[in-house]
């Protein structure tokens, strides 16, 4: 098994430009999320999904939209980027327990975007 | 709202020394509790969890970590540190309850060095 993936691991982008992150998992997992990770800040929950077609916003949304057509797949698209956007990007997901929820999460390796 | 508090930014130490990295949250409801750790330039990896049952906890790469409940803590410990554990350690919550169960909250992280 691949665990969780992320495409691509490196980009470059100027301000204003659009792009997707693509984040894909053969777990079977139903529960996926996008974080950010900023120096001193720790991760910070963009956006996350309960499943597959649904969607929910975390605690830093703004700029960003994401979409679930697929159970194996959870993309973020960033529509006109931002410096402020500028930071590593992960993707995680989680299996549920039979009683109590989602569990651990299980992360990508990451996607480092700059944004001139 | 719940809140992690990992009480120290950076950790060194020297090779075969002990060490103890401190978590602290904040919540009032039943718990799930997980140590990752992320090496430079990588994702992040499940070090140890505790879901219920006892309150030491043993991980990978010899870590363990105790769950104590009325001081609200998960404090992370090995008894002797490699070079090859340097690395950031984030601790993260996970309430059992409310609309905020689908998703952990992350400490701010501990930077631990391993010096020669």
């Amino acid at each position: 098994n691949a665990g969780v993936t992320q495409t691509p691991k490196f980009r470059v982008l100027k301000t204003g430009q659009s792009m997707t992150l693509l984040c894909a998992q053969d777990m079977n997992h139903e529960y996926m999320y996008w974080y950010r990770q900023d120096p001193g800040m720790g991760l910070r929950l963009i956006h996350y999904s309960v499943g597959e077609g649904t969607t929910a916003k975390g605690e830093v949304p703004d700029g960003y939209n994401v979409s679930r057509l697929k159970k194996q797949n959870f993309l973020l698209g960033l529509e006109s980027a931002a410096p402020s956007q500028t930071s590593v990007y992960f993707c995680a997901s989680s299996y549920l327990r039979l009683a109590g929820g989602p569990v651990e999460q299980f992360f990508g390796p990451g996607t480092r975007l700059t944004v001139l | 709202a719940q809140s992690v508090t990992q009480l120290d930014s950076q950790v060194p130490v020297f090779e075969e020394a002990p060490v103890e990295l401190r978590c602290n949250y904040s919540s009032s409801v039943s718990v799930y509790l997980f140590w990752y750790v992320q090496y430079p330039n990588q994702g992040l990896q499940l070090l140890l969890k505790y879901l219920s049952g006892s309150t030491l906890v043993k991980g990978i790469n010899g870590f363990e970590a105790e769950f104590n409940k009325s001081q609200t803590s998960f404090h992370l410990r090995k008894p002797s540190v490699h070079i090859s554990d340097t690395a950031e350690y984030f601790c993260a919550v996970r309430i059992l309850s409310g609309g905020s169960n689908y998703k952990l909250t992350f400490g701010k992280g501990t930077l631990l060095t391993v010096n020669p």
